[in-house]
């Protein structure tokens, strides 16, 4: 009963430095998602994949870049870390289909420094 | 754009109903949900109710819907200290084709023993 995994659970970045978010879902979910949430705040969608080979931009995307090779893969990129980017991130998937659940990772906390 | 709304903070006594409130302005939402994210922990879903609904109980949680003034709200009935988490009301629009669940801030619910 995996679920949605993510990884790293913590890091700290360099500011410039880069680092990949992994996650990975074994339900078989064509939707998946990336959200960041900042202290006090909602969760902001970042970038989104409603199939393999196909990703849309979120509300807030400037700074990361995702790619979607599998169904059960979504990384999201980070090329040159800014502070503003410390965040706890969640990784998210779902079917698709109305009404469905959607599951989320227990979430990667990373600070830029 | 879509802007869902909830007050920051809740504080109830262990054995007290707590009601938490969310206001959302999209009006073609179809389905509207409470998430609940326990500390250091991703979003669980705890309940959704399709927007032609008014209402919906489920065990100790009851989901009341008013569509005309987009209100909703979360009641738990003897709240209990393992109830204290954040409450997360969330809104999409999937007739339309936009997946992407919209987040509120989130409700910190505190129970007091």
């Amino acid at each position: 009963n995996a679920g949605v995994t993510q990884t790293p659970k913590f890091r700290i970045l360099k500011i410039g430095q880069s680092m990949t978010l992994q996650c990975t879902q074994d339900m078989n979910h064509n939707y998946m998602y990336w959200y960041r949430q900042d202290p006090g705040m909602g969760l902001k969608l970042i970038y989104y994949s409603v199939g393999a080979g196909i990703t849309d931009k979120g509300e807030v995307p400037n700074g990361y870049n995702v790619s979607r090779s599998t169904t059960e893969d979504f990384p999201l990129r980070l090329e040159l870390a800014a502070p503003s980017q410390t965040s706890v991130y969640f990784c998210a998937s779902s079917s698709g289909r109305q009404n469905t659940e959607a599951f989320f990772g227990q979430g990667t906390r990373l600070t830029v420094v | 754009g879509e802007d869902v709304e909830q007050s920051l903070f809740l504080s109830v006594r262990e054995g007290d109903s707590s009601v938490i409130n969310c206001t959302y302005t999209d009006s073609s939402s179809t389905y509207l949900y409470w998430y609940k994210q326990e500390p250091g922990a991703g979003l669980q879903l705890l309940t959704y109710i399709f927007s032609n609904m008014d209402m919906k109980q489920d065990q100790r949680l009851t989901v009341l819907l008013n569509k005309k003034d987009k209100h909703l709200s979360l009641r738990i009935a003897d709240t209990q200290t393992g109830d204290s988490a954040i409450y997360f009301c969330a809104e999409s629009d999937r007739d339309s084709g936009k997946t992407p669940l919209v987040f509120g801030k989130g409700t910190r619910l505190s129970v007091i023993a």
